[in-house]
This record gives C-alpha cells, sequence and structure tokens, in this order.
C-alpha cells in the first residue's frame, strides 16, 4: 500500500522561505509523477507544481512561479517542495499526490494516492 | 483555466439513500474527469477516473458518468463512511483545476 507523508510546515514569516517534503513508502517512488496541491477553506482544492519520475521536468501554477521549486531525490523517496518569498494567500494546507504514471500533464492523468498534507500559515 | 462547478454545494441524506452530485466544466473535457472524496483531517482518496472508471477498492456503490461538459457521481445507496467532501478535477488541460465540493452530510 502507498503511504505518503508530508512534513515541514508551519508559520513563516511573510517574504520568509520553508521547505516542505514528502516522504514516500510501499512504491516504487521513481516509477511515478508526483504533485503538490494546496487547499484552503476560500479557494478550495489548487494545484501548486509536478515533477515527472525522473526529476527532469517541472510544471508550476502562474501564482507560484518563480517562487516555488519542486525536487525529488528518488533514493530516498523523498519529494521536496522549496517555498520562497512567500506571501499570505500561500497559507494553506500542502498536499503530494501522486500521479498514475511517470509523466504528468497527460490525458488521463489522475492522483492515485494522497497524503494528509501539512500546514502552512505565512503571517507575521 | 478550465472551471469546474460542482453541485449543490451541501447537502442532507440519510443512511441508504441515493445521493447525485453534479459537476460541470467550463468547456469540454472528454471523459478526463476524477472524483475524490476527502474526510475531514483525513487525505483525499480517489474514487472514479476518466469519469466512469472506479478505483480498485471502492465500493461498486460509486459510480460516476459523463462526457464533454456535464458529469455526475452517484452513490446508490449511502453508508456511514461515505459522510465527506466530494471534489470533481479536471485533467483536459493545464492547469489542472478542481470543482468547489460537495458536502454530505447527516440528515
Amino acid at each position: 500500500e502507498v503511504q505518503l507523508v508530508e512534513s515541514g510546515g508551519g508559520l513563516v514569516q511573510p517574504g520568509g522561505s520553508m521547505r516542505l517534503s514528502c516522504a514516500a513508502s510501499g512504491v516504487t517512488f521513481s516509477n511515478f509523477a508526483m504533485t503538490w496541491v494546496r487547499q484552503t477553506p476560500g479557494k478550495g482544492l489548487e494545484f501548486v507544481s509536478s515533477i515527472d519520475g525522473r526529476g527532469a521536468n517541472t510544471f508550476y501554477a502562474d501564482s507560484v512561479r518563480g517562487r516555488f521549486t519542486v525536487s525529488r531525490d528518488n533514493t530516498r523517496h523523498t519529494l521536496y517542495l522549496q517555498l520562497n518569498t512567500v506571501r499570505p494567500e500561500d497559507t494553506a494546507t500542502y498536499f503530494c499526490a501522486m500521479v498514475n504514471s511517470p509523466y504528468y500533464n497527460f490525458n488521463g492523468e489522475y492522483f492515485h494516492s494522497w497524503g494528509q498534507g501539512t500546514l502552512v500559515i505565512v503571517s507575521s | 483555466d478550465i472551471q469546474m462547478t460542482q453541485s449543490p454545494p451541501s447537502l442532507s441524506a440519510s443512511v441508504g439513500d441515493r445521493v447525485t452530485i453534479t459537476c460541470r466544466a467550463s468547456q469540454s473535457i472528454s471523459t478526463n474527469l476524477n472524483w475524490y472524496q476527502q474526510i475531514p483531517g483525513k487525505a483525499p482518496k480517489l474514487l472514479i477516473y476518466l469519469a466512469s472508471r472506479l478505483q480498485s477498492g471502492v465500493p461498486s456503490r460509486f459510480s460516476g458518468s459523463g462526457s464533454g461538459t456535464d458529469f455526475t457521481l452517484i452513490i446508490t445507496s449511502l453508508q456511514p463512511e461515505d459522510y465527506a467532501t466530494y471534489f470533481c478535477q479536471q485533467s483536459y488541460n493545464t492547469p489542472r483545476t478542481f470543482g468547489q465540493g460537495t458536502k454530505v452530510e447527516i440528515k
């Protein structure tokens, strides 16, 4: 059974940085692309970023492009999201999710496993 | 971006009831539509992919249908463990977008 466990959330000041992690188990991690999705009461679920299984290609939502960086370490079965220059509107619960392929952004893509999320609060 | 609109935003139903949730896309997405269930404090769970395909391990009381812009999730006989929020998500265009959710509450 696939398990995804996020960590690294907490309180960060506007303009600050934070790194989120997502540890995977129960699966050959490099066989699957990964996605970050965030959730707020007001905006619901919002796509943040994707990375392919090898870590060679990445994709970002316009709202975070240039500020967030997704990466992965397949030897450690871990996905990362580096948040820089954070804004109050980045406050959300961040989920990692596993794609049904080593690739992303294809017709028929779905997120078959999700972590429980880690809360990021951007506030002074 | 493709807008996904779910209705109703919430509903109250009793155990054993048939529940219908709809999702409308702002443009045609063929059958590139997925449904997820989220229980508070838990990870979202994939129920249906490609509009009508049941994810492995998901009870057969869940079913999905539709294509183009209009989609439906049906729970044929609501069970206590089905009280949750349900989201649709399109995988036709980038960025992937989600509906606002339908909260199913106990009547």
